[in-house]
Protein backbone atom coordinates (compact mmCIF):
# COMPACT_ATOMS: atom_id res chain seq x y z
CA UNK A 1 0.00 0.00 0.00
CA UNK A 2 1.26 3.60 -0.80
CA UNK A 3 1.49 6.49 1.24
CA UNK A 4 -1.30 8.59 0.02
CA UNK A 5 -0.26 12.03 -1.54
CA UNK A 6 0.36 15.16 -0.22
CA UNK A 7 1.92 18.36 -0.73
CA UNK A 8 5.33 18.57 1.19
CA UNK A 9 5.05 22.34 2.50
CA UNK A 10 1.62 24.86 2.09
CA UNK A 11 2.23 28.17 3.68
CA UNK A 12 -0.05 31.19 4.37
CA UNK A 13 -0.21 34.51 5.96
CA UNK A 14 -1.54 34.86 9.38
CA UNK A 15 -5.63 35.25 9.04
CA UNK A 16 -5.19 33.54 5.41
CA UNK A 17 -7.19 30.25 4.45
CA UNK A 18 -5.05 27.44 3.08
CA UNK A 19 -5.92 23.64 2.38
CA UNK A 20 -3.99 20.58 2.05
CA UNK A 21 -4.44 17.89 -0.26
CA UNK A 22 -4.49 14.35 0.35
CA UNK A 23 -4.72 11.87 -2.94
CA UNK A 24 -5.47 8.44 -3.05
CA UNK A 25 -7.17 6.28 -5.11
CA UNK A 26 -11.01 4.08 -5.29
CA UNK A 27 -9.38 1.87 -2.97
CA UNK A 28 -8.50 3.78 -0.10
CA UNK A 29 -10.21 7.66 0.06
CA UNK A 30 -12.76 7.13 -2.63
CA UNK A 31 -14.01 3.96 -1.09
CA UNK A 32 -14.70 5.20 2.36
CA UNK A 33 -15.55 8.13 4.78
CA UNK A 34 -12.89 7.15 7.37
CA UNK A 35 -10.42 9.62 6.22
CA UNK A 36 -9.10 11.64 9.22
CA UNK A 37 -6.34 14.23 9.43
CA UNK A 38 -3.95 14.92 12.66
CA UNK A 39 -1.65 17.69 13.30
CA UNK A 40 1.70 16.91 14.88
CA UNK A 41 3.60 19.69 16.56
CA UNK A 42 7.42 18.95 16.78
CA UNK A 43 8.26 16.42 19.44
CA UNK A 44 4.90 15.73 20.41
CA UNK A 45 2.44 12.40 19.13
CA UNK A 46 -0.09 13.39 16.66
CA UNK A 47 -3.40 15.02 17.80
CA UNK A 48 -7.03 14.37 15.95
CA UNK A 49 -8.63 17.28 13.94
CA UNK A 50 -10.78 15.77 11.42
CA UNK A 51 -12.79 11.94 11.38
CA UNK A 52 -14.91 10.42 9.30
CA UNK A 53 -13.37 13.46 6.20
CA UNK A 54 -15.45 16.43 7.68
CA UNK A 55 -16.41 15.73 11.83
CA UNK A 56 -14.66 17.63 14.02
CA UNK A 57 -13.35 16.11 17.82
CA UNK A 58 -14.88 18.38 20.77
CA UNK A 59 -12.39 21.02 21.60
CA UNK A 60 -11.05 21.13 18.00
CA UNK A 61 -11.17 24.57 16.47
CA UNK A 62 -13.84 25.18 13.66
CA UNK A 63 -11.10 26.71 11.86
CA UNK A 64 -10.24 23.44 10.87
CA UNK A 65 -12.81 21.90 8.22
CA UNK A 66 -11.96 18.97 5.54
CA UNK A 67 -13.68 17.61 2.77
CA UNK A 68 -13.90 14.97 -0.16
CA UNK A 69 -13.99 14.78 -3.86
CA UNK A 70 -13.56 11.06 -5.40
CA UNK A 71 -10.31 9.99 -4.41
CA UNK A 72 -8.91 13.58 -2.81
CA UNK A 73 -9.49 14.41 0.40
CA UNK A 74 -8.47 17.84 1.77
CA UNK A 75 -7.96 19.68 4.80
CA UNK A 76 -8.60 23.52 5.07
CA UNK A 77 -7.28 26.19 7.68
CA UNK A 78 -9.09 29.43 7.59
CA UNK A 79 -8.16 31.82 9.55
CA UNK A 80 -4.38 30.69 10.39
CA UNK A 81 -2.72 31.12 13.32
CA UNK A 82 0.65 30.98 14.55
CA UNK A 83 0.21 28.22 16.46
CA UNK A 84 -1.46 26.68 13.51
CA UNK A 85 2.57 25.50 12.02
CA UNK A 86 2.88 22.02 12.67
CA UNK A 87 2.67 19.07 10.41
CA UNK A 88 -0.25 17.74 9.37
CA UNK A 89 -1.16 14.15 7.98
CA UNK A 90 -4.31 12.39 6.52
CA UNK A 91 -5.01 9.00 7.52
CA UNK A 92 -6.96 6.78 5.16
CA UNK A 93 -8.81 3.23 6.00
CA UNK A 94 -8.31 0.69 2.65
CA UNK A 95 -9.81 -1.97 0.77
CA UNK A 96 -7.52 -4.75 2.14
CA UNK A 97 -8.46 -3.56 5.55
CA UNK A 98 -5.33 -1.65 6.76
CA UNK A 99 -4.90 1.80 7.24
CA UNK A 100 -2.51 4.23 5.29
CA UNK A 101 -0.88 7.87 6.05
CA UNK A 102 -0.54 10.51 3.65
CA UNK A 103 3.13 11.89 3.98
CA UNK A 104 2.74 14.61 5.27
CA UNK A 105 2.27 18.41 5.08
CA UNK A 106 4.46 21.00 6.83
CA UNK A 107 2.61 24.32 7.05
CA UNK A 108 4.60 27.38 7.65
CA UNK A 109 2.84 30.53 8.82
CA UNK A 110 4.80 33.27 7.26
CA UNK B 1 -8.57 10.78 32.18
CA UNK B 2 -8.10 8.26 29.48
CA UNK B 3 -4.78 8.22 28.37
CA UNK B 4 -2.08 5.76 26.99
CA UNK B 5 1.16 5.08 28.86
CA UNK B 6 4.13 3.33 26.74
CA UNK B 7 7.06 1.79 28.05
CA UNK B 8 10.55 3.65 27.92
CA UNK B 9 13.45 4.08 25.50
CA UNK B 10 14.84 1.03 24.08
CA UNK B 11 18.61 0.48 22.46
CA UNK B 12 18.61 -2.95 20.56
CA UNK B 13 21.63 -4.38 17.69
CA UNK B 14 20.83 -5.38 14.97
CA UNK B 15 18.95 -8.98 14.06
CA UNK B 16 17.83 -8.63 17.96
CA UNK B 17 13.62 -8.10 18.69
CA UNK B 18 12.71 -4.88 20.18
CA UNK B 19 8.76 -5.50 22.79
CA UNK B 20 7.06 -2.19 23.82
CA UNK B 21 3.80 -1.53 26.34
CA UNK B 22 1.43 0.29 26.15
CA UNK B 23 -0.69 0.79 28.83
CA UNK B 24 -4.29 1.83 28.72
CA UNK B 25 -6.43 3.98 31.55
CA UNK B 26 -9.97 5.75 31.84
CA UNK B 27 -12.06 3.49 29.99
CA UNK B 28 -13.06 -0.01 28.93
CA UNK B 29 -10.14 -1.70 27.39
CA UNK B 30 -12.06 -3.86 25.42
CA UNK B 31 -14.39 -1.58 23.92
CA UNK B 32 -11.64 0.40 21.17
CA UNK B 33 -9.01 -0.91 18.56
CA UNK B 34 -5.28 -0.29 19.25
CA UNK B 35 -3.37 0.87 16.31
CA UNK B 36 0.85 1.17 15.94
CA UNK B 37 2.22 3.47 14.14
CA UNK B 38 5.83 4.53 13.82
CA UNK B 39 7.74 7.31 12.86
CA UNK B 40 11.48 7.18 11.57
CA UNK B 41 13.73 10.47 12.27
CA UNK B 42 12.62 13.59 10.39
CA UNK B 43 9.78 11.28 8.53
CA UNK B 44 6.58 10.76 8.13
CA UNK B 45 3.52 8.66 10.05
CA UNK B 46 3.71 4.91 9.09
CA UNK B 47 0.68 2.31 9.96
CA UNK B 48 1.99 -0.95 11.27
CA UNK B 49 -1.12 -3.06 12.34
CA UNK B 50 -3.62 -2.92 14.39
CA UNK B 51 -5.17 -5.20 17.39
CA UNK B 52 -8.70 -5.78 18.71
CA UNK B 53 -8.51 -6.33 22.40
CA UNK B 54 -11.58 -8.56 22.72
CA UNK B 55 -10.80 -11.26 20.78
CA UNK B 56 -7.02 -10.31 20.11
CA UNK B 57 -7.27 -10.55 16.08
CA UNK B 58 -5.03 -8.29 14.52
CA UNK B 59 -4.51 -6.98 10.77
CA UNK B 60 -0.78 -6.06 10.04
CA UNK B 61 0.93 -3.80 7.37
CA UNK B 62 2.34 -5.39 3.91
CA UNK B 63 5.10 -3.99 4.91
CA UNK B 64 5.86 -5.82 8.29
CA UNK B 65 3.83 -8.95 7.49
CA UNK B 66 5.87 -12.12 9.43
CA UNK B 67 8.18 -9.20 11.41
CA UNK B 68 5.35 -7.35 13.91
CA UNK B 69 2.94 -9.26 16.64
CA UNK B 70 0.60 -7.10 18.52
CA UNK B 71 -0.67 -8.89 21.86
CA UNK B 72 -2.94 -8.12 24.37
CA UNK B 73 -3.54 -8.82 27.98
CA UNK B 74 -6.94 -8.35 29.22
CA UNK B 75 -5.82 -8.37 32.80
CA UNK B 76 -3.49 -5.44 32.98
CA UNK B 77 -5.20 -3.35 30.11
CA UNK B 78 -2.27 -3.25 28.20
CA UNK B 79 -1.23 -4.20 24.51
CA UNK B 80 2.74 -5.36 23.33
CA UNK B 81 4.03 -4.87 19.65
CA UNK B 82 7.06 -6.80 19.06
CA UNK B 83 8.94 -6.10 16.18
CA UNK B 84 11.94 -8.95 15.47
CA UNK B 85 15.00 -8.75 13.08
CA UNK B 86 15.90 -5.63 13.58
CA UNK B 87 18.01 -3.12 11.23
CA UNK B 88 18.93 0.39 11.44
CA UNK B 89 15.86 1.77 9.19
CA UNK B 90 13.67 0.39 12.09
CA UNK B 91 15.04 3.55 14.73
CA UNK B 92 11.74 5.30 14.97
CA UNK B 93 9.74 6.49 17.41
CA UNK B 94 7.04 3.51 18.10
CA UNK B 95 2.87 4.94 18.92
CA UNK B 96 0.01 3.04 19.99
CA UNK B 97 -3.34 4.90 19.37
CA UNK B 98 -6.66 4.21 20.28
CA UNK B 99 -9.06 3.79 17.18
CA UNK B 100 -12.55 5.51 18.29
CA UNK B 101 -15.08 6.64 15.19
CA UNK B 102 -12.55 4.72 13.13
CA UNK B 103 -9.62 7.60 13.77
CA UNK B 104 -6.84 7.73 15.80
CA UNK B 105 -8.24 9.82 19.13
CA UNK B 106 -5.73 9.14 21.93
CA UNK B 107 -2.17 8.60 21.38
CA UNK B 108 0.92 7.33 23.81
CA UNK B 109 4.03 9.20 24.29
CA UNK B 110 5.68 7.68 21.82
CA UNK B 111 8.65 4.81 22.55
CA UNK B 112 12.23 5.90 21.23
CA UNK B 113 13.85 2.21 19.26
CA UNK B 114 17.34 3.04 18.63
CA UNK B 115 18.55 -0.17 16.22
CA UNK B 116 22.42 0.27 16.21
CA UNK B 117 25.42 -2.15 16.70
Amino acid sequence: QSALTQPASVSGSPGQSITISCTGTSSDIGGYKYVSWYQQQPGQAPKLIIYDVSERPSGVSNRFSGSKSGNTASLTISGLHVEDEADYYCYSYTLSSTWVFGGGTKVTVL
Amino acid sequence: QVQLVQSGAEVKKPGASVKISCKASGYTFTSYFFHWVRQAPGQGLEWMGLINPTGGRTTYGHKFQGRVTLTRDTSTSTVHMELSNLRSEDTAIYYCARDSVEALDIWGQGTMVTVSS
